[in-house]
């Protein structure tokens, strides 16, 4: 399986900076025939189902503030939260479809300074 | 819109089985794969399971392969998760969650979960 592996596991942010979340997946996630990154990015509110965010690394899901952008390709990815809100305050976790045995990373949890 | 709408909470005992069910509505139903994943607790999330909206066939992940059965019924748009031989590891939130398109891995409308605490 590919491993997918977040940094940092918690971030302290103050209101209105901008939080960077890593993650680094076991393999590249790449597709070469259509230049696709197969990546995601999620937000989990507690008590909440996860949210989609980010797809194909970049791919802004319909409704997502343009506040949350992805970025990075191959094996190295970053979730970039500008203009940090209180309630941004969530669990964001990437995953890879690039194997049909999908994967998660551990999560990192966003929390306001 | 899209809804999946999941069954309640369960409590079961090691060796027991469970049968989670996932009510979809909103779109066409047959169109779109549906999948499975656990999160136990303060574990990441866990992919389990997809079943294919062509054909109806599942695939495994293959921690779950020989112990979880995915079905649907197309007539109740419902899909459900049965999993066998409960231990206390299999506590945890059951989600299904509907693709992005026929099968692509990207999980695009979530249930709210179910809870299953599995307790002698």
């Amino acid at each position: 399986d590919i491993v997918m592996t977040q940094s940092p596991d918690s971030l302290a942010v103050s209101l209105g900076e901008r939080a960077t979340i890593n993650c680094k997946s076991s393999q590249s996630v790449l597709y070469s025939s259509n230049n696709k990154n197969f990546l995601a990015w999620f937000q989990q509110k507690p008590g909440q189902p996860p949210k989609l965010l980010i797809y194909w690394a970049s791919a802004r899901e319909s409704g997502v503030p343009d506040r949350f952008s992805g970025s990075g390709s191959a094996t190295d990815f970053t979730l970039t939260i500008n203009n940090v809100q209180a309630d941004d305050v969530a669990v964001y976790y990437c995953q890879q479809y690039y194997s049909v045995f999908y994967t998660f990373g551990q999560g990192t949890k966003l929390e306001i300074k | 819109q899209v809804q999946l709408v999941q069954s309640g909470t369960e409590v079961k005992e090691p060796g027991a089985s469970v049968k989670v069910s996932c009510k979809a509505s909103g779109y066409t139903f047959t169109a779109y794969a549906m999948h499975w994943v656990r999160q136990a607790p303060g574990q990441r999330l866990e992919w389990m399971g997809w079943i294919n909206s062509g054909n109806a066939n599942p695939t495994y992940s293959q921690k779950f392969q020989g112990r979880a059965t995915i079905t649907w019924d197309t007539s109740a748009t419902t899909v459900y998760m049965e999993l066998s031989s409960l231990t206390s590891e299999d506590t945890a939130v059951y989600y299904c969650a509907r693709d992005i398109s026929i099968i692509q891995g990207v999980f695009e409308y979530w249930g709210q979960g179910t809870l299953l605490i599995v307790s002698s």
